[in-house]
């Protein structure tokens, strides 16, 4: 089982709607929790960041948190074509800070 | 602010062949991350230093791959003897601390023949 869990997608959305991203983690230790956006050809770029359980908002992004079921998600409202790339899920482990990435969900946004 | 700085962008090599990588990151930040991305796949850490010190290497072939940070700033990854497999995008990551958000260059892109 991997570390971190996310579905290998395709994920296609019309444009407008609410894209759900979902991440599931093995190690109960992870403190840190963050979601990268990477368009083809280009490296990760950081979308959000949560340490606490519930939801965060910033924008049209809203990460949420549940370490009891060891699981974090990502919503994309209102979702545009710009947003069709792969999204990553990262975790960081307890102290060291050990980063483990999911192999991403590719979203696809159609006009 | 300057981001991540890494260099070359791209590189051909044939297997059996050495390279070298290197990476500025950003300034002021203790911890620096050089991560494997195979076709496909999300990053898998190599190597994590902060600053000049190795936090894990659980991930490195050591038998073949080399990092060093020796003044806790740039930083260089080196494959000797590089292998097909060893073909992927390298990519270097800085934050200021461990368990905070790490910012990525724009990666090499490695192709070994």
């Amino acid at each position: 089982q991997k570390e971190v869990e996310q579905n290998s997608g395709p994920l296609s959305v019309p444009e407008g709607a609410i894209a759900s991203l979902n991440c599931t983690y093995s190690d109960r230790g992870s403190q840190s929790f963050f979601w990268y956006r990477q368009y083809s050809g280009k490296s990760p770029e950081l979308i959000m960041s949560i340490y606490s359980n519930g939801d965060k908002e910033d924008g049209r992004f809203t990460a949420q948190l549940n370490k009891a079921s060891q699981y974090v998600s990502l919503l994309i409202r209102d979702s545009q074509p710009s947003d069709s790339a792969t999204y990553l899920c990262a975790v960081n482990e307890g102290n060291a800070g050990k980063s483990t990435f999911g192999d991403g969900t590719t979203l696809t946004v159609k006009p | 602010e300057a981001g991540v700085a890494q260099s070359p962008r791209y590189k051909i090599i044939e297997k059996r062949q050495s390279v070298a990588f290197w990476c500025n990151p950003i300034s002021g930040h203790a911890t620096l991350y050089w991560y494997q991305q195979i076709l496909g796949q999300g990053p898998k850490l190599l190597i994590q230093f902060q600053n000049n010190g190795v936090v894990d290497d659980s991930q490195l072939p050591k038998d073949r791959f080399s990092a060093e940070r020796l003044k806790g700033v740039d930083s260089t990854l080196k494959i000797q003897p590089a292998k097909l497999e060893d073909s992927a995008v390298y990519l270097c990551a800085s934050s200021l601390g461990r368990t905070i958000e790490a910012f990525f260059g724009q990666g090499t892109r490695l192709t070994v023949v």
